[in-house]
């Protein structure tokens, strides 16, 4: 039973247009999420979070949404660039569940066009 | 400087055989997990230590045994490997104090391959 889950497996976009990522998850109790970044044969690397306290969090070229009563995040990365071409995994934890677990989606791979 | 780092990142190894996965963060945390990426891709929690005490053990088999001498290393030990077991193992730390919106470090990996 995936509790995040991040529908298209892969994404391309051209160098400099936006690319949007998109992530649900089922686990209302889910109060913090993040987005990691992961180049082949390396572990992921933090690129943002936020709380669900927020609707927004920005951080130079990465914006993340949430959308508590749908269930929804998405990554905006504007512009898009070749260095970008990645898997971005969402994840998401229960702070309240006393423990500092993250459950993962199955990742999305975005590819920039030059 | 590496934050979380492991070794061996690539092991291959037979069936059967025993082996031992090893992690070290120096960024001061408090809190160190074990994850396992499997051929479907999904990263799954495995084990938690905060301050050498276990706080998750998800279901995992019991071949599988998490040792952390000290808070700076969680080390994985795998007895009697099976071919199931291939799979990549990361390594992270959190702070693990405070507030439990936290944010995991990762490692590189450690490619193990049962034949």
């Amino acid at each position: 039973d995936q509790q995040v889950k991040q529908n298209s497996p892969s994404l391309s976009v051209q160098e400099g247009r936006i690319s949007i990522l998109n992530c649900d998850y089922t686990n209302s109790m889910f109060d913090y999420f993040l987005w990691y970044k992961k180049y082949p044969a390396e572990g992921p690397t933090f690129l943002i979070s936020i709380s669900s306290i927020k609707d927004k969090n920005e951080d130079g070229r990465f914006t993340v949404f949430l959308n508590k009563s749908a269930k929804h995040l998405s990554l905006h990365i504007v512009p898009s660039q070749p260095g970008d071409s990645a898997v971005y995994f969402c994840a998401a934890s229960d702070s309240g569940a006393g423990s500092y677990q993250l459950t993962f989606g199955k990742g999305t791979k975005l590819s920039v066009i030059p | 400087d590496t934050a979380v780092s492991q070794t061996p990142k690539y092991l291959v190894t037979q069936m059967g055989n025993d082996k031992s996965i090893k992690c070290e963060q120096n960024l001061g945390h408090d809190t160190m997990y074990w994850y396992k990426q499997d051929s479907k891709k999904f990263l799954k929690i495995m084990f938690s230590y905060n301050n050498k005490e276990l706080i998750i053990n998800e279901t995992v088999p019991n071949r599988f045994s998490p040792k952390s001498p000290d808070k700076a290393h969680l080390n994985l030990h795998i007895n009697s490997l099976e071919l199931g077991d291939s799979a990549v193992y990361f390594c992270a730390s959190s702070h693990g104090v405070g507030s439990l919106q936290e944010t995991q470090y990762f490692g590189p990996g450690t490619r193990l391959l049962v034949l």
